[in-house]
């Protein structure tokens, strides 16, 4: 069965700083996708960054880039030059690639708050 | 404007009465899923609706159900609330055939049950 596991309640930053996050994760399959969503104080849900379980290279998107380190099963998200809009829980989550269908397993958050 | 959208926005009943959330997505996607979001935040995934194939996460009680008219629409019905229900209750899609690609979110629909 799948697991995703975030440690990190709540993380404090100044703005222009970086912030990192902690996501590890279990799955039987080869073969998995691995996703970071942001809940913003609206309640949306926005997709930030993947990364492919078959790919060695860390993903980056804009301000945000992965740390990938597959034998320990670690996905932790990096948001750099930090902005005040950056305040939010951030999710991790899993999808195994065996059936297209399957909706997401989440982590439970790591709030993050942003200030001046 | 292509994205999820769901109706309505809250919804407060009582124990026992039946309620149907709706979901619409104009992303011209395939698969849509129901999510829970309990008050810990945790989301976990309830359904999964592609091509008329319906996955349930076996955890779901059988007092809600999935009903779907097209492959852009998948409502949401209770049939007999109960106070674990109140949560907030979130549609997605994403495009057939992708597993990589990643899920579009609708603004979620909050119930309250008193």
């Amino acid at each position: 069965a799948q697991k995703v596991t975030q440690t990190q309640t709540s993380i404090s930053v100044m703005e222009k700083t970086t912030v990192t996050m902690d996501c590890v994760y279990e799955t039987q399959d080869s073969s998995y996708f691995l996703f970071w969503y942001k809940q913003t104080a609206s309640g949306e849900i926005v997709f930030l960054i993947r990364q492919d379980s078959y790919k060695k290279e860390n993903a980056t998107v804009g301000h945000y880039s992965l740390n990938f380190q597959k034998p320990k099963s670690s996905i932790g998200l990096i948001i750099t030059a930090t902005q005040i809009e950056d305040s939010a829980v951030y999710f991790c989550a899993m999808r195994e690639g065996r059936n297209y269908a399957q909706g997401l397993t989440f982590g439970l958050g790591t709030r993050v708050s942003v200030f001046p | 404007e292509t994205a999820v959208f769901q109706t309505p926005n809250y919804h407060v009943t009582q124990v026992g009465n039946e309620v149907s959330f709706n979901c619409k997505q104009t992303l011209g996607h395939d698969t849509m899923y129901w999510y829970k979001q309990d008050s810990k935040k945790l989301l976990k995934i309830m359904f999964s609706y592609n091509n008329k194939q319906l996955i349930v996460n076996e955890t779901v009680p059988r007092r809600f159900s999935p009903q779907s008219s097209d492959k852009a629409h998948l409502n949401l019905r209770i049939k007999s609330v109960e106070p674990e229900d109140s949560a907030v209750y979130l549609c997605a899609s994403s495009p057939n055939g992708q597993n990589y690609a990643e899920q579009f979110f609708g603004p979620g629909t909050r119930l309250t049950v008193l």
